[in-house]
């Protein structure tokens, strides 16, 4: 167990919804990244955070956006979802957002049919 | 930009063989960490190495950490088929933004 638990596990929606994915990082860690992984890719960075601020972007889509919130949990919020954002999403966590180690959560699975 | 090179990208081995992967790095690592990914799930921290020369040992695995701190490496002793899996080396960089993985090396381990 990493210390990062992401809700939920699987999530099934239609074309067209949102959907918002949760994580709480490990207790002590200030940074949280979230990641976007597809069927058979490598994990591709979308944003991270920092203490609740904004830190660094990756390739991520204007239909998608993400806070961290006060008490250092993050959503990520995806809209106007198509069949092409089926993927697993992955947060992590580390103390510090450089430099230092980071823990996986164990994904959220969404399937947009 | 850091780039990572991690080699070999594919190993297929037979059961108590041993084997080794490697991860080199276009420029000074602050740390480096090894994952392992099996399919559908989280990357899982195996290690982190931070000192120059430093060499870490997990069971059957050891990893070392180069002494110019530009290089790593995994060892495994007897390879098992529950070792098979993803094998990531990551590094967090020295300024926010994303964390550098490389390739990846699928292992696989025939009973």
């Amino acid at each position: 167990d990493s210390g990062v638990t992401q809700t939920p596990k699987h999530l099934i929606t239609a074309t067209g919804q949102r959907v918002t994915l949760r994580c709480s990082p490990r207790s002590g860690d200030l940074s949280v990244y979230w990641y976007q992984q597809s069927l058979d890719q490598g994990l591709q960075f979308l944003i991270q955070y920092y203490n609740g601020e904004e830190r660094a972007k990756g390739n991520i889509l204007e239909r998608f956006s993400a806070q961290q919130f006060p008490d250092l949990h993050s959503e990520l919020n995806l809209s106007s979802l198509e069949l092409g954002d089926s993927a697993l999403y992955f947060c992590a966590s580390s103390v510090t957002g450089m430099g230092t180690e980071a823990f996986f959560g164990q994904g959220t699975r969404l399937t947009v049919v | 930009t850091q780039l990572l090179e991690q080699s070999p990208q594919f190993l297929s081995i037979q059961e108590g063989e041993n084997l080794t992967v490697y991860c080199n790095s276009s420029s000074v690592f602050s740390s480096l960490q090894w994952d392992r990914q099996e399919p559908g799930e989280g990357p899982v921290l195996l290690v982190t190495v931070v000192t120059g020369g430093e060499v870490k040992k997990l069971k059957r695995l050891t990893f070392q950490f180069g002494d110019a701190r530009k290089d790593s490496s995994l060892h495994i002793t007897a390879a098992q088929p529950g070792d098979t899996g993803l094998y990531l080396c990551v590094s967090g960089g020295t300024s926010y933004g994303k964390l550098t993985f490389g390739q990846g090396t699928i292992l696989t381990v025939h009973p």
